[in-house]
């Protein structure tokens, strides 16, 4: 089945500095989403993504599609406290079910 | 807007009873609901895609006597976890997205806040 890993799976920074998570799927996406979950919390939805090479910007949060349409990118300029939390990719297959597979996550701790 | 709430927020019972949670969608219809399972330090597993006035689609390796869904008007579904072990427990969250013809087949999913379970 479809399968979707992100890397890498922590990421400890120092407030201020960039963080980038990569997403990979094992088959071609129809779209990808990005949520991000904070401790104890439930999945909150960032943004979607649909077009091949796509990039979309949120402040100082930019994502990335693909050309092949089969991984993202998700990178945080300037971290900053408040983005601590678990970043996760969901990528829809492109088939007729439109199912959502979660990504394995990436867990981000910023040290003040 | 699309708001979900899901409840119970958190239950404790004993191993063999039956739990049921609810998902609820607020403030507009959803054909489809999602449940998901989240382990400590994992990601959510999709367990089933419940259907409006039909049968609920399990994901491969989940019980469909276990764990019975129900979908049984646009805004309600409910998942049962059936003679409950401590194996099940965990964090059960659902999600649903507003129906396509309104905002697209690719519209985002919404959470509810999910259900620990802890079964003793």
């Amino acid at each position: 089945g479809q399968q979707v890993m992100q890397i890498p799976q922590y990421q400890h920074v120092q407030e201020g500095e960039d963080f980038t998570t990569y997403c990979n799927s094992s088959t071609t996406l129809s779209n990808i989403q990005w949520y991000k979950q904070r401790p104890g919390g439930h999945p909150v939805f960032l943004i979607q993504l649909v077009k091949s090479g796509e990039v979309k910007k949120q402040k100082r949060l930019t994502f990335q599609f693909g050309e092949a349409k089969k991984n993202s990118s998700l990178h945080i300029t300037a971290t900053q406290t408040t983005d601590v939390g678990t970043y996760f990719c969901a990528g829809m297959n492109s088939g007729g079910y439109q199912k959502v597979t979660f990504g394995t996550g990436t867990k981000l701790q910023v040290i003040p | 807007g699309a708001v979900v709430s899901q409840h119970p927020s958190w239950v404790i019972c004993k191993s063999g009873t039956s739990v049921k949670i609810e998902c609820r969608s607020l403030d507009f219809q959803a054909t489809t609901m999602f449940w998901y399972r989240q382990f400590p330090k994992q990601s959510l597993m999709l367990m089933a895609t419940s259907n409006e006035g039909s049968k609920a689609t399990y994901e491969q390796g989940v019980e469909k006597d276990k764990f019975l869904i129900n979908h049984a008007s646009l805004t309600l579904s409910t998942l049962t976890v059936t003679s409950a072990h401590p194996e099940d427990s965990s964090f059960y969250i659902c999600s649903a997205r507003p129906q396509a013809l309104l905002t697209g087949l690719n519209s985002p999913l919404h959470f509810g806040n999910g259900t620990r379970l802890t079964v003793t």
